[in-house]
């Protein structure tokens, strides 16, 4: 029931085209979805996030559509562009206010081609 | 921009031999954390930590580990006697409030290789 499921596995996407990366949950009790965002050799860093009470929310080029009935959330990248070539991962958390945690899928591989 | 720090950024050990990763919070955080990420895999909790004892951990976490806050800036995650399995990259986190909303920083992550 912790479970987050992602995909696709991996995705090639030309300059300026849009990526999309899908995600579904388990566990109703989430309440926060943030996305990460990964480069080789690094960390995973804070791209955007949202929380079930919004259907969308939009950062520059990077959108999150949320649909808490169907549990699924999506990440939207508009004209995706080389620099945004990275390993994305979604995830989910319960809020408790002792030292939650992140429940994360299994990663999507974007890579943005000339 | 604060960052957490992690030390090394590669360690290779052999089978059986204890390991100890090290790692620097953001200086005003209180909640710290392991995370690991086995190669080509997910990014796993390992165990989180709060006021000097642990708060929660995953069944990953077992007898061979352990953590620690020594000082005030350092927390590490010991490793006893490590296994070719332990082999992965280990990520630690902190954050200023116990909620993922709240500046929850990852550092770039020590690699084990265990041999």
């Amino acid at each position: 029931q912790q479970q987050v499921k992602q995909s696709p596995q991996s995705l090639i996407v030309q300059k300026g085209g849009i990526s999309i990366i899908n995600c579904a949950y388990e566990n109703t009790a989430f309440d926060y979805f943030p996305w990460y965002q990964q480069f080789p050799g690094k960390g995973p860093a804070l791209l955007i996030a949202i929380r079930p009470d919004v259907s969308e929310k939009k950062e520059g080029r990077f959108t999150i559509s949320f649909n808490k009935s169907a549990k699924q959330f999506s990440l939207h990248i508009m004209d995706s562009q080389p620099g945004d070539s990275a390993t994305y991962f979604c995830a989910a958390t319960l809020n408790t206010g002792t030292a939650s945690k992140l429940t994360f899928g299994t990663g999507t591989r974007l890579q943005v081609t000339l | 921009e604060p960052e957490v720090t992690q030390t090394p950024s590669h360690q290779v050990t052999q089978m059986g031999q204890e390991v100890i990763l090290r790692c620097v919070p953001i200086s005003n955080h209180l909640y710290f954390y392991w995370y690991r990420q086995i190669l080509g895999q997910k990014v796993e909790f390992l165990v989180s930590f709060y006021n000097n004892e642990i708060s929660e951990k995953s069944e990953i976490f077992d007898d061979q580990f352990s953590v620690e806050r020594p000082d005030g800036s350092n927390f590490t995650l010991k490793i006893r006697s490590t296994k070719l399995e332990d082999s992965a990259m280990y990520f630690c986190a902190s954050s200023s409030r116990g909620l993922t909303n709240y500046g929850y920083t990852f550092g770039s992550g020590t690699r084990l290789t265990v041999v």
